[in-house]
């Protein structure tokens, strides 16, 4: 089955300075990769998500990069601000299986 | 609100008690599932439910128990719990048969004590 490695498990980082969590995946069936967000006390949320076919996404400060060959995708966040700060999940699937989620990265954004 | 709700959003329970979670999505979606979220495993994949059919059981001890009497709702029953068992218990629910969303509900935190 999927497994789904996620490094950093902990970044801490200067507000305004560039933040990137990365991950890799094993199933090179799976197609589908989503990034949430989980604030603290709060569920959850998806903040981005890439199918295979595309190469990189970008929203605002927010962008992931897929390396279909590499098997490994990231998460970029620019200009961070504290507001950024909180647990980030990525997760990998092959559309009609459930997603495999990472352990996680503590974002911590210091003003 | 995402649509996905559950009930109650505390609950602390005694080793020999019994009680119930309950989720319900309002999205029409054909697939629930239960994850188990603690320090140590920050998001357990403990059951899925595919059109009311369970589809996976991760290895999930017999005291937890689900039921998902239709597409819509989803509970998970708890019998002679343990403290390690103490955690935030996440429902979700996503659809199966096309590339999208899975959507959390806000999670049960409980305590076993």
């Amino acid at each position: 089955g999927e497994n789904v490695e996620q490094h950093p498990s902990t970044l801490s980082v200067q507000e305004g300075d560039s933040a990137v969590i990365k991950c890799t995946y094993s199933d090179s069936a799976s197609n589908y990769f989503p990034w949430y967000k989980q604030e603290l006390g709060k569920r959850p949320q998806l903040i981005i998500d890439i199918r295979s076919n595309v190469g990189e996404k970008k929203d605002q400060r927010i962008a992931v990069t897929l390396n279909k060959t590499a098997k490994h995708f990231s998460l970029h966040i620019t200009e961070t601000q504290p507001e950024d700060s909180a647990v980030y999940f990525c997760a990998a699937s092959k559309g009609n299986t459930p997603l495999v989620f990472g352990k996680g990265t503590r974002l911590s954004v210091i003003a | 609100e995402t649509g996905v709700t559950q009930t109650p959003r505390h609950l602390v329970m005694g080793m020999t008690n019994k009680k119930s979670l309950k989720c319900e999505q309002h999205l029409g979606h054909n697939a629930m599932y239960w994850y188990k979220q603690s320090a140590k495993k920050p998001l357990e994949l403990m059951f899925v439910y595919n059109f009311k059919e369970q589809t996976e059981n991760n290895s999930v001890p017999s005291r937890f128990s689900p039921e998902c009497p239709n597409s819509s709702h989803l509970f998970l029953h708890l019998h002679t719990l343990q403290p390690e068992d103490s955690a935030l218990y996440l429902c979700a629910s996503s659809q199966l048969d096309s590339v999208g969303e899975q959507y959390f509900g806000p999670g049960t935190r409980l305590t076993v004590t």
